[in-house]
């Protein structure tokens, strides 16, 4: 099936550092998603991106759709306690398939 | 965005009986919505996919019969866990898709805690 490679799995940061994650898969997709969860919620749209090579930015929040259509990164800059949370790329070709998440610890 | 409610957001019940989680989309109309379920610090995994007016496709290894899953109306799935086990408690969390020309985007539901004792 359509494995997503997610890393890093988790990172702590300081607050006001940037964040990188990114998505990695041995198939294309049409579409790369980033969502937000928090604790006891559902996932929270973020990012769609649509097109290889998109780069796409949300406020604080940017994305890219990797030419090759294999891969995906989404960056957070300046981070604030409130972006603590698991983030999760989906790619979607036929179905939509969820990375492992990164759990995103911030330190005031 | 799209809003997309769950109901009940938590339940407790007895093993041995039965549990049923509704799903609506508020504002648009899904052709499509998905269950998925979720344990402590793992990833979503997806149940089912549900069709509105057909019946759902199961993911391999999701019992049909344990997880009924109803897409009634274009705003509303539901799914029924049968003769329920300890087991069965986790997270479970809805999803419906909006889809046009170009895009694919899915929105989800809050989620549902399930505990069985």
């Amino acid at each position: 099936g359509q494995q997503l490679n997610q890393s890093p799995q988790s990172m702590f940061i300081q607050e006001g550092e940037d964040v990188s994650m990114n998505c990695t898969s041995s198939s294309i997709f049409n579409t790369w998603l980033w969502y937000k969860q928090d604790p006891g919620e559902g996932p929270v749209l973020l990012i769609a991106l649509y097109k290889a090579g998109e780069l796409t930015s949300n406020g604080r929040l940017t994305a890219q759709f990797g030419i090759t259509r294999k891969d995906s990164f989404l960056n957070i800059s300046a981070s604030i306690p409130s972006d603590v949370g698991i983030y999760f790329c989906a790619g979607q070709r036929n179905d939509m398939r969820f990375g492992a998440g990164t759990r995103l610890t911030v330190k005031p | 965005g799209a809003v997309v409610s769950q109901h009940p957001s938590w339940v407790i019940c007895k093993s041995g009986t039965s549990v049923k989680i509704e799903c609506r989309s508020l504002d648009f109309q899904a052709t499509t919505m998905f269950w998925y379920r979720q344990f402590p610090k793992q990833s979503l995994m997806l149940m089912a996919t549900s069709n509105e007016g057909s019946k759902a496709t199961y993911e391999q290894g999701v019992e049909k019969d344990k997880f009924l899953i109803n897409h009634a109306s274009l705003t509303l799935s539901t799914l029924t866990v049968t003769s329920a086990h300890p087991e069965d408690s986790s997270f479970y969390i809805c999803s419906a898709r909006v889809s046009g020309p170009g895009t694919y985007e899915q929105y989800f539901g809050p989620g549902t805690r399930l505990t069985v004792t």
